[in-house]
This record gives C-alpha cells, structure tokens and sequence, in this order.
C-alpha cells in the first residue's frame, strides 16, 4: 500500500472485552513495530518484528498483550480483558529493516483506544 | 536498557525566533537517530542521522549528530506557527528497535 495503514481508527470497548488491532505496513518492508502513546506522553515501545518474528518482545507490559504477524506483512496487537489504563493510541511504523540497512520508519495514523 | 531524553521538555516562542532542541542517548550498539514532528496522531520523518551522515538540512530545518557527546541537536530557524508540534527524537540500537524519547513540544506563538 502507499501507507501504514491502521484500523480501527478508533475503538471504545467495555472493561474486561478483548480488542484486535490491525497494523498493515508498506508492501515490502520486514520491520513493523507498535508503539503506545498516553496522552501528554512520548512513544511507548511494545514490540518488533522482523518478517513474522518478534526480537524484541519487552515492551509488552502484560501477558494480556499479545501480538502476531503473518505472511511477513500484517500485523494484529490483541488486548485481552481490558482495563481502563490501556486507554491510548496505538500506533504502528514500519521500515525496510535489517536487511536494508538503516531506514526511517513510517508511521501509521493510529488507533485511539477507549476503555470505559 | 536504552534510554533516549529530550529537553526542554516544552517551549514557546514568537514567530520568527530561532530556536533548538536536544536529544541525548544511551544505548546498545547505536545505528541511527531519527527525529519526527507529531502534530496529530501519525509523527512524520524529518531527518535520519548516522555515522556517515551527522548534518542534515532541509528549508529552515538542520540537524547535527554529536556521536562523542552521545546528542543531536534540531534547529528551526524562523519558526512559523505552522512549526508548532511536538518534536520526537529516537534512536534504532540493537536489532534496530527503535526508542523514543518523550518528546518536546513547541508553541509558536503569532
């Protein structure tokens, strides 16, 4: 696609439901990451993956956080039992990744998560 | 753990002032320091820095990678109110994850 495309663009969800996230990056880049913004805050990293792995998984800040990538392309972050502190925007980048060299990363325009 | 710090943290300014921001940085087996302007949602890429490319420059905006003292800095001269954002800066370590600073805001004020 011509952009990191991400959905749902908004999302309000009861306490305790599960939420799916989609990430879909720029055809042909291996690097994909999810990052996680609290209002007034700077970019919290949750995870990486390079293809269909994830070397670095540390961000995660749960085990109700879980995330996957398929076909080396998109991505799903699952939240399960939600909690209201979950409220942020989540948002997805990718780049070429290792195997390119150094490139910048694309963002994706975000999903606002709304907990109540 | 890599760590990235901004300062100030915010700041404002009249239309037309010049002003600069700082990033430093530790972290493991450093590659690259990229800086982002947020003004929405999605930040937007503005400069990539390396060991081979420590300035950049683009239009009122310039940026130096100081690989000694671990910083870069980010410079706007003239600023317009259009320039009011908050600026990120991270910097891609090992198995290039990139980290992020918290961020600086910048007010232009007409």
């Amino acid at each position: 696609g011509a952009g990191v495309s991400q959905s749902p663009s908004n999302k309000v969800t009861e306490k305790g439901k599960d939420v799916e996230l989609r990430c879909d990056p720029i055809s042909g880049h291996t690097a994909l990451y999810w990052y996680r913004q609290s209002l007034g805050q700077g970019l919290e990293f949750l995870i990486y993956f390079q293809g269909n792995s994830a070397p670095d998984k540390s961000g995660l800040p749960s085990d109700r956080f879980s995330a996957e990538r398929t076909g080396g392309s998109v991505s799903t972050l699952t939240i399960q039992r939600t909690q209201q502190e979950d409220s942020a925007v989540y948002l997805c980048a990718s780049s070429l990744g290792s195997d390119r060299g150094d490139t910048e990363a694309f963002f994706g325009q975000g999903t606002r998560l709304t907990v109540v | 753990e890599d760590k990235v710090v901004q300062s100030p943290l915010s700041l404002v300014v009249h239309e037309g002032d010049t002003v600069t921001l700082n990033c430093s940085y530790e972290v493991t087996n450093f590659r690259s320091l990229l800086w982002y302007k947020q003004e929405k949602k999605a930040p937007t890429f503005l400069f990539m820095l390396t060991s081979s490319g420590i300035e950049k420059k683009s239009g009122r905006l310039s940026s130096i990678l100081d690989k000694k003292e671990l910083s870069s800095i980010l410079n706007i001269t003239a600023t317009q109110t259009g320039d009011s954002a908050i600026y990120l800066c991270a910097v891609g370590g090992s198995n290039y994850k990139l980290t992020f600073g918290k961020g600086t805001l910048l007010t232009v004020n007409p």
